[in-house]
């Protein structure tokens, strides 16, 4: 079982649609990481929150928007996605930003775009 | 700027056989060093972790991996392979500087097992 918690597991969307993608962890960590994940290739980093702040944005279109409401929940809100987009995104936290904190992983959520 | 390089896409082992997975890194100053593991329609899972105490560091499932600053290398193996190892493998490198610095995984190793 994973203490991080992402929902849906899978999620189909039309390139017009809005929907959002969740996180939780009941851990206390403070950092959150928003990764993206392309079939037999390693994660890729999206975006960094770090006591609820944005601290990293790695140059993602803004097609992808992150949110952060509390220290337990990280959103990535969709718009207008393309079919490159299809991926696994896989939502990390740790302790805190410091590189010797290991992070821990949820198992994603499969989004396929049509 | 550092790097992370596993050789071997992909490694076939038998049951019960060694299992052996390379990594090197290449910082100018050792970094912190992660190998996770990804089970089919999982997210990553932390085996073992590095950062400056002991050089031989067990982690879980019986892996474990040295940590050789001559050779710039931190190889994971385990003794006796399981039906269960079978996943893919990802070496993973932070830098131990001030500034923070984003976790660099290495291209993966695909392990198969054999019975």
């Amino acid at each position: 079982d994973t203490e991080v918690t992402q929902t849906p597991k899978h999620l189909v969307m039309g390139m017009t649609n809005k929907k959002s993608l969740k996180c939780e962890q009941h851990m206390g960590h403070r950092a959150m990481y928003w990764y993206k994940q392309k079939a037999k290739k390693p994660p890729e980093l999206m975006f960094v929150y770090s006591y609820e702040k944005l601290s990293i944005n790695e140059s993602v279109p803004s097609r992808f928007s992150p949110e952060c409401p509390n220290s337990s929940l990280l959103n990535l809100h969709l718009h207008a996605l393309q079919p490159e987009d299809s991926a696994l995104y896989l939502c990390a936290s740790s302790q805190n930003e410091k590189q010797n904190q290991p992070q821990h992983f949820g198992d994603g959520t499969r989004l396929s775009i049509l | 700027a550092q790097s992370v390089t596993q050789l071997g896409s992909h490694v076939s082992v038998s049951e019960g056989a060694l299992v052996l997975l390379r990594c090197n890194y290449s910082s100018s100053v050792p970094p912190y060093l992660f190998w996770y593991v990804q089970y089919p329609n999982q997210g990553l899972q932390l085996l073992l972790k590095y950062t400056s105490a002991a050089t031989l560091v067990k982690g879980i499932n019986g892996f474990e991996a040295e940590f050789k600053k001559s050779e710039t290398s931190f190889h994971l193996t385990k003794p006796s392979a399981h039906m269960s190892d079978a996943a893919e493998y990802f070496c993973a490198v932070s830098p131990t500087s001030d500034s923070w610095g984003k976790l660099q995984f290495g291209a993966g190793t695909q392990v198969v097992v054999t019975p």
